[in-house]
Formats: C-alpha cells, sequence, structure tokens
C-alpha cells in the first residue's frame, strides 16, 4: 500500500485567503519530499521540495513544513488565486529506493473568486 | 526549450489492439519513469529505467513493456494483455540514477504533459 496520504481529498478557499494542504507519510526513512500541482489534463508541475534535515522551506507564495515527529507535510499557499485552482499531491522518496517516488492520491484546490 | 514531450495527447484504440506511447526528453536526465494516473488515484509506477539500455518493473508492470534504446527516449507500449488499459498516462525523468549530484537537491522528478488512451 501507499505510504504517502492526504487528510482531505477536496479543500475550497476564498480567492485571497490562505490555504493549506495536509499530507501524513508513514516511512520513517524518507529523506525528501515534494509537492506538485497537476492542473486538469495536464501534467505535474513541481512546487516546491524540502529535505528531511529542514523543517520549514519558503519559494515565492509558498511554504512547505516537515514535522518528522508526526510525518505530517504541509503546504502553504499564501492569498491563494484562482489559477492555483488544481490538485496538488506530495510525493516522498525513501532512501535506497534509486530514486523512486511514493506520490500520494492528492488534494483538490478549488478557489472562489 | 528543454523538457519533456509526450505524444500523442488523445489516443483511441480498439480492445485487443497494441498501442505504443512516445516519451521524449531533452533534459540530459539519466533515469525515466512511467506512470499510470486514473481518476481520484495517485501516481502509480509502470516501469523505470535508470539507464540506457536498462529498465525495471514497477508496481503494475503486467500487460506493459518499454525499451530504452536512447538515453532522450522511453517508449511504453499497452499490450492487449492490459485489462484495464483506459487511463491517463504520464512520463517522467530525474538527472540522477541513484546517487544526488552536489550541485543538486534532490532526485525531482520533471513530468511530462501526458497521454489519455482510450480503449473502445
Amino acid at each position: 500500500g501507499e505510504s504517502v496520504g492526504l487528510h482531505l481529498p477536496t479543500l475550497s478557499v476564498q480567492e485571497g485567503d490562505n490555504s493549506i494542504i495536509n499530507c501524513a507519510y508513514s516511512n520513517s526513512a524518507s529523506d525528501y519530499f515534494i509537492w506538485y500541482k497537476q492542473e486538469s489534463g495536464k501534467g505535474p508541475q513541481f512546487i516546491i521540495d524540502i529535505r528531511s534535515n529542514m523543517d520549514k522551506r519558503q519559494g515565492q507564495r509558498v511554504t512547505v513544513l516537515l514535522n518528522k515527529t508526526v510525518k505530517h507535510l504541509s503546504l502553504q499557499i499564501a492569498a491563494t488565486q484562482p489559477g492555483d485552482s488544481a490538485v496538488y499531491f506530495c510525493a516522498e522518496n525513501i532512501i535506497g529506493s534509486q530514486g523512486n517516488l511514493i506520490f500520494g492520491k492528492g488534494t483538490k484546490l478549488s478557489v472562489k473568486p | 526549450d528543454g523538457g519533456i514531450t509526450q505524444s500523442p495527447k488523445y489516443l483511441f484504440r480498439k480492445e485487443g489492439q497494441n498501442v505504443t506511447l512516445s516519451c521524449e526528453q531533452n533534459l540530459n536526465h539519466d533515469a525515466m519513469y512511467w506512470y499510470r494516473q486514473d481518476p481520484g488515484q495517485g501516481l502509480r509506477l509502470i516501469y523505470y529505467s535508470q539507464i540506457v539500455n536498462d529498465f525495471q518493473k514497477g508496481d503494475i508492470a503486467e500487460g506493459y513493456s518499454v525499451s530504452r534504446e536512447k538515453k532522450e527516449s522511453f517508449p511504453l507500449t499497452v499490450t492487449s494483455a492490459q485489462k484495464n488499459p483506459t487511463a491517463f498516462y504520464l512520463c517522467a525523468s530525474s538527472i540522477e540514477k541513484g546517487l544526488r549530484p552536489l550541485a543538486n537537491w534532490g532526485n525531482e522528478q520533471f513530468f511530462g504533459p501526458g497521454t489519455r488512451l482510450t480503449v473502445l
């Protein structure tokens, strides 16, 4: 079975609000995590990544938080815009897996104008 | 422009026919991957290749075949043995084949635009 999952399958937010998308992982040997954004009918796009030796990493309007104690990963999107509407999913790399990523099912983010 | 291309974007085939999906990358990446995506599900790994002339089965390889004769190309054949071939197929590549270059953060996978295969 998958070792990466998501707490919320759908999330609806108002334009301008902040969004938080969560992901739980179960493998303590995971050392690298990625968040991807996938728009309808398109391939996933890299958003941000984080190594297991970090707790937080910030990008442009996005922040990823990693809590290794509870094996939890979150993606925060500031000032959510209609263009942020997509499916977001996390992926993890397990040490020794030859670079293969394990993907979660995804959370659909809908932004209301 | 560098990137990964997949063709065609939409593909229709009759049941019982084999079909080959194209994936090309000009990123000089060593590793390439094929995933299958079904509605409401995560990506499932079909096959991957860490280096030319070598490839490994993923989690759902039955009914599929691949080849890696060139670094840039990793075509996927969906055979008639695949019981439920209708899906969205994604190809990806990454720069390394196990070791992470110091200049890179990790083994991020870059994805193509996908091919939607419908078997009638």
